[in-house]
């Protein structure tokens, strides 16, 4: 079966604590693996997709890598302003299929 | 333009009422889609539509009605609804369905169902 599972499921840092969220998956047929940073009440905001493993993509604090079952999501000295949910999902399945799976998120924290 | 928008941002509604969310986006996305979200939970798909034709209904009760008029609006009208249909209901768009798939979303609607 198709799963997706992201831990830890909340976390706490310091402001400056470097962390990595984990999202792991077991699809058959990856065709892509998306990160979103969700902050309360609001709309998921899209931050990477990786297409592949051994890619990897960065954007100001954040850097989201791939292997063949898991991706991180890297930050580096972190701010409060970082403090939200971040999810991931995974698109899985052959042509003229769809199947979307988000995993549950990690929340973060970060304390000034 | 990475911009879908949704209309209200909050709705109050008693379980005998009918009511619209609506939702829009410009950036010539042909795939459209409906989630709804529970507190502290991941987005659940409702229905997915591409190129303004339904695709898939992740069997979702009749009392919540899609509505693809063109290419650029969606609509979800609601009737009926009971009391655990709160929840926070999202749009999102994709350039289509044969491609991996980046999601763009709107900032949800706030459904309250007294």
């Amino acid at each position: 079966e198709d799963q997706v599972t992201q831990s830890p499921e909340a976390l706490r840092l310091q402001e400056g604590e470097s962390s990595s969220l984990n999202c792991s998956y077991t699809v058959s047929g990856l065709r892509g693996l998306f990160w979103y940073r969700q902050d309360p009440g609001k709309g998921p905001e899209f931050l990477f997709t990786l297409y592949s493993a051994g890619e990897e993509k960065e954007k100001e604090r954040l850097k989201a890598t791939l292997t063949k079952k898991e991706s991180f999501l890297h930050i580096t000295a972190p701010k409060p302003e970082d403090s939200a949910t971040y999810l991931c999902a995974v698109q899985a399945g052959g042509s003229g299929t769809y199947k979307y799976i988000f995993g549950t998120g990690t929340r973060l924290k970060v304390l000034a | 333009d990475t911009e879908v928008t949704q209309t209200p941002k909050h709705l109050v509604m008693g379980m005998t009422n009918k009511k619209s969310l609506k939702c829009e986006q410009h950036m010539g996305h042909r795939a459209m889609y409906w989630y709804k979200q529970k507190a502290k939970k991941p987005p659940e798909l409702m229905f997915v539509y591409s190129y303004e034709k339904l695709s898939i209904n992740e069997s979702v009760p009749s009392r919540f009605s899609p509505e693809c008029p063109n290419s650029s609006l969606l609509n979800l009208h609601l009737h009926a609804l009971q009391p655990e249909d709160s929840a926070l209901y999202l749009c999102a768009s994709s350039q289509d369905l044969g491609r991996p798939i980046t999601q763009y979303f709107g900032p949800g609607t706030r459904l309250t169902v007294l």
